[in-house]
Order: C-alpha cells, then sequence, then structure tokens
C-alpha cells in the first residue's frame, strides 16, 4: 500500500506569515490528493482537491500544488482561524490512506 | 444544504458488535459513493471503508477487513456500517463522508458529525 508522509508534524507560526505543508507519497499518485483542516473539537473540513483546486468557500490564501509523490500545501498569510491540524489524502485508489497530520500552531 | 447524521454509537464489550447509521440529505443519495472515516481519541483520521453508489463495490482497510460490513440502501438514503469482533483499537469517533464525484470515488466534500464507539470491558 501507498504511505502518505506529512512534514513537519507541527509547527508554530506568527499571523502573517507563509506556511507550507508538504506530503509526499510513497508511490505516484498523479493529482489524486486532497488536503483536509480540522479545527479543536470540529469535523474535518475539505479545502483542496485535485492537489491544487480550491473548494468552493474556502478562503483564497490557501492554495495546494504538486503531482506524482510530493504535494504542498501553502497558507499566503496565516490568520488565527487557521489553527488547525492539517490532513492529506490519496485518493487514486484504495486504500484511501491519509497522512499523519500536521498541527498548527499560531506563535 | 447536504447533511449526514451519524447514529448508533455507544459503549459495547469487546467481541460485540454494533450497527452504525448515517442518514443522508440535501443531495441525490444514489448517485454517490459513500465513505465511513474513523479518529480514534486525540489520533489521526483512519480511512475505514467505501461503498459506491449503486452498492456493487466495497473497499476495506486491512484494520476492519473480515470485521465489519459496510452497506447502503438507497431508498431509505441511509448508509450503514456493521462492526463485529470488535476490539479495543476499535474505540474511536465514527464519521461517514460523501464523495465529492457523482458516480465516482475521489475526495470527501461533506462530512457527518460522527458517532462514538467506545470497546471496553
Amino acid at each position: 500500500d501507498i504511505q502518505m508522509t506529512q512534514s513537519p508534524s507541527s509547527l508554530s507560526a506568527s499571523v502573517g506569515d507563509r506556511v507550507t505543508i508538504t506530503c509526499r507519497a510513497s508511490q505516484g499518485i498523479s493529482n489524486y490528493l486532497a488536503w483536509y483542516q480540522q479545527k479543536p473539537g470540529k469535523v474535518p473540513k475539505l479545502l483542496i482537491y485535485a492537489a491544487s483546486a480550491l473548494q468552493s468557500g474556502v478562503p483564497s490564501r490557501f492554495s495546494g500544488s504538486g503531482s506524482g509523490t510530493d504535494f504542498t500545501l501553502t497558507i499566503s498569510s496565516l490568520q488565527p482561524e487557521d489553527v488547525a491540524t492539517y490532513y492529506c489524502q490519496k485518493y487514486n485508489s484504495a486504500p484511501y490512506t491519509f497522512g499523519q497530520g500536521t498541527k498548527l500552531e499560531i506563535k | 444544504e447536504v447533511q449526514l447524521v451519524e447514529s448508533g454509537g455507544v459503549v459495547v464489550q469487546p467481541g460485540g458488535s454494533l450497527r452504525l447509521s448515517c442518514a443522508a440529505s440535501g443531495f441525490t443519495f444514489d448517485d454517490y459513493t459513500m465513505h465511513w472515516v474513523r479518529q480514534a481519541p486525540g489520533k489521526g483520521l483512519e480511512w475505514v471503508s467505501s461503498l459506491s453508489w449503486d452498492g456493487g463495490s466495497t473497499y476495506y482497510a486491512d484494520s476492519v477487513k473480515g470485521r465489519f460490513t459496510i452497506s447502503r440502501d438507497n431508498s431509505k438514503n441511509s448508509l450503514y456500517l456493521q462492526m463485529n469482533s470488535l476490539r479495543t483499537e476499535d474505540t474511536a469517533l465514527y464519521y461517514c463522508a460523501k464523495d465529492g464525484y457523482t458516480y465516482g470515488w475521489g475526495h470527501f466534500d461533506y462530512w457527518g458529525q460522527g458517532t462514538l464507539v467506545t470497546v471496553s470491558s
């Protein structure tokens, strides 16, 4: 099975910073990659699908890129409400594995 | 408005059985693949199982294969997860999620609030 590895596992950044989270697949998955945001105590929310397509209603400061094995989620200007754990997920085929998560905090 | 409402989570003893339900509304249920995802307390997301729009194709995580069965009743707009031979490591919040593509397999665009399953003696 393909493994999904996120880095870093946690990070702390200041409001207004540009933040980048990386997700690496152990084999190529084309662009079948989604990113989710889970705020503390809340339900996961879809941010990005097809590696770079922004889900309707998601702020434009979120963007995704990559193809094959290496993917990136970028927040262009960090806001206080972005405190959350972020997960990548592959969906080229089952199993639809999630990364282990990246916990983002405000410095 | 898409709504997914899970139910059926309770405290159950190891080796026991449980059936989770997910009631869907706000979209044409029988056009979409549906999924179950779980999250153990303080842990990350774990995909559990998926079922095609017509019930013809199913997939399971290795951790639940042979013990869990996913099913749906399109006449009732409902998704189910039959859980047998439960283990303590199955303790988690179980989410129902809708696929993002019509007649396809893709990302999960809507999630329910989850139902808590606790396996403990």
